[in-house]
Formats: structure tokens, C-alpha cells, sequence
């Protein structure tokens, strides 16, 4: 079992969409919670951080951790042809960063 | 702006044909990574510079080497690249807040997407 699963899509939505993503973890050590944006040919970009439980907004996205679950999800509202890319979750401690494999998401007009 | 960037941008190299792929800050970080992604894959950490304190992930060939020649430069040395080095490499940094642990959050550079022929 991996420590870190991610479903990797792709994900199709129409522009204005509310886009759902998600990961589940398995070690339950990890306290640290992070959601990159990659476009193609690009590096990851780090859109959300958070530590431990509960939510996090920033404009149109929200990150939330439920940790007794071990899961992690971002939210984005009104979904825009420009957030089109691999939504990477990582987590971990102060040991280690693991990196979820990334859901490819498509927002058409 | 503050910045990771990395040189090239795409490389190619013969079979067996030392290279070195080049990482440049001036986020005045004190730590850098190294990455190895191939396609639809996780980002593998290969080792990281926690300033010029060099740690090895346990799994990274012998055949892959850097050196930190200063705060704000890293380079990436793949001795005898073979057919299943080819990847894209990304170099991030982070910064010195809260020590070397992993928890902190990463800036990355756009990568080196290496080829071999």
C-alpha cells in the first residue's frame, strides 16, 4: 500500500464547476499538508499549507485535513480553463514530504 | 523576482555520457532538493542541502551526485546516464524558518527535462 493515493484522473469539468480533489494517507504521523499546481512542462507551484486538522481558504480554493479519516481534499469554486492541471498533494513530518502521483484536471469553456 | 531556476530547460545526452544539470536560487534558502519525476509519477526526492550538510535518500543510485558549491547554486551530476534516468529533474529550495525538517513548504524551479539517446 502506497503511503500516499491520489486518483489520477483526468478530471473533466465545465468552467464554473466546483472541482473536488482528494487523497488518502495511510501514516497517521503526518501532521503537515500541501497542495501543489503543476502545468505541463512546468514545475510544481505551492497553492495551499496546512498543519493538522480543519479548513483553509484562500480565494478559490479551500483545503481541508480530516485527519481521524487520513484524508485531504481541495475545493475550487467557479473552476476556470486556467486552473487546467495536476493538482499534486504532499504530506509528512519533519522526517519526510511525500508526494501524492498528481489528478489531472481539464476545465472546458 | 525571487526565484529557482534551472539550466537547461531540456538536455539530451548520449548513453553513458556524464552531464550535469545546473539549479540557481535567490530565494536565499538554506535548503535545496533535488526531484526525479517521470511521467504521471510522484516527484522521487533523490537527496537535498540542508546548507552545505549533503543527506542521501536511502534509494538513490550511486550514479547520481550533486554538489553546493554556495548558498545559491546546486548542480545535479548523473555519472553513466542510462535509458531509465531519462525524467524530468526539478531542483526546489525552502527556507530557513523552521529548520531542516521536511514540513516546510517548497519552491521549485520549472525542471530539466533530460533525454537519452
Amino acid at each position: 500500500q502506497k503511503e500516499v493515493e491520489q486518483d489520477p484522473g483526468p478530471l473533466s469539468v465545465p468552467e464554473g464547476a466546483i472541482v473536488s480533489l482528494n487523497c488518502t494517507y495511510s501514516n497517521s504521523a503526518f501532521q503537515y499538508f500541501m497542495w501543489y499546481r503543476q502545468y505541463s512542462r512546468k514545475g510544481p507551484e505551492l497553492l495551499m499549507y496546512t498543519y493538522s486538522s480543519g479548513n483553509k481558504e484562500d480565494g478559490r480554493f479551500t483545503a481541508q485535513v480530516d485527519k481521524s479519516s487520513k484524508y485531504i481534499s481541495l475545493f475550487i469554486r467557479d473552476s476556470q480553463p486556467s486552473d487546467s492541471a495536476t493538482y499534486l498533494c504532499a504530506m509528512g513530518n519533519t522526517d519526510k514530504l511525500i508526494f501524492g502521483t498528481g489528478t489531472r484536471l481539464q476545465v472546458f469553456p | 523576482d525571487a526565484m529557482v531556476i534551472q539550466n537547461p530547460r531540456y538536455q539530451v545526452t548520449q548513453f553513458g555520457k556524464p552531464v550535469t544539470l545546473s539549479c540557481s536560487q535567490t530565494l536565499n534558502h538554506n535548503v535545496m532538493y533535488w526531484y526525479q519525476q517521470k511521467s504521471s509519477q510522484a516527484p522521487k526526492l533523490l537527496f537535498h542541502y540542508y546548507d552545505k550538510d549533503f543527506n542521501n535518500e536511502a534509494d538513490t543510485p550511486d550514479n547520481f551526485q550533486s554538489r553546493r558549491p554556495n548558498t545559491s547554486f546546486c548542480f545535479l551530476d548523473i555519472r553513466s546516464p542510462g535509458l531509465g534516468d531519462a525524467a524530468m529533474y526539478l531542483c526546489a529550495t525552502s527556507g530557513p524558518l523552521w529548520g531542516q525538517g521536511h514540513n516546510q513548504p517548497q519552491h521549485f524551479g520549472d525542471g530539466t527535462r533530460l533525454s537519452i539517446l
